[in-house]
């Protein structure tokens, strides 16, 4: 019952390297999003996809590119790292996009970006 | 999405019910209030959600008023376990999930 996994748990990379965050769910799910929590910030979302072959722009798209795998897997890359990138970074997916379902979060990715 | 109040900090004993209220005074028709903890260094949890109707899970109880400017998060039986941040939050049709500050439960032995 692994619901949504996220790899790796932490991560520190330099200025100008790049990275691709990983997000994998078994719970048969249409939709993914991709959020970031910064402190005093609350969570902001960055990319989602309303089913597989989609993805749509957030709310702090910058930076970061996204690809939907396949129906299980979301991922998300950091094409050049840049210190503001630093935070805690969450994966969650829900049975598909609309008032009426709550998501399911993976544990997150703590990145530092020096 | 309509903004939410909810206290900073609350304080319960184990074993007690804790009752986390939040205002939302600016609800539409459309909107539905969903409440989410999250543990600490954990990803947000998802507890429950309504519309206009008071509901119930496995987890807790929502208590929406009648004119739905504010509900009650119920945990009828609070352990340590559920020491968190409670967060409040009202929807409509965007994807974005707006997470305010929070209500920081504290559950004390």
């Amino acid at each position: 019952n692994a619901g949504v996994t996220q790899t790796p748990k932490f991560q520190v990379l330099k200025t100008g390297q790049s990275m691709t965050l990983q997000c994998a769910q078994d719970m048969n799910h249409n939709s993914m999003y991709w959020y970031r929590q910064d402190p005093g910030m609350g969570l902001r979302l960055i990319y989602y996809s309303a089913s597989e072959g989609t993805t749509d722009k957030g709310e702090v798209p910058n930076g970061y590119n996204v690809s939907r795998l396949n129906k299980r897997e979301f991922s998300l890359r950091l094409e050049s790292a840049a210190p503001s990138q630093t935070s805690v970074y969450f994966c969650a997916s829900s049975l598909r996009t609309g008032v009426n379902y709550g998501y399911t979060f993976g544990s997150g990715t703590r990145l530092t970006v020096v | 999405d309509a903004k939410t109040t909810q206290p900073p900090s609350m304080d319960c004993a184990e074993g007690r019910a804790a009752n986390l209220p939040c205002n939302h005074s600016t609800i539409s028709g459309n909107e539905y209030v969903y409440w989410y903890r999250q543990i600490h260094s954990q990803g947000p949890q998802y507890i429950i959600h309504g519309l206009k109707n008071n509901e119930t899970n496995e987890m807790a109880s929502l208590i929406i008023t009648e004119d739905r400017k504010s509900s009650t998060l119920i945990q009828p039986h609070a352990t340590l376990r559920d020491t968190a941040v409670y967060y409040c939050i009202v929807r409509s049709g965007s994807e974005k999930l707006v997470f305010g500050k929070g209500t920081k439960l504290t559950v004390n032995p």
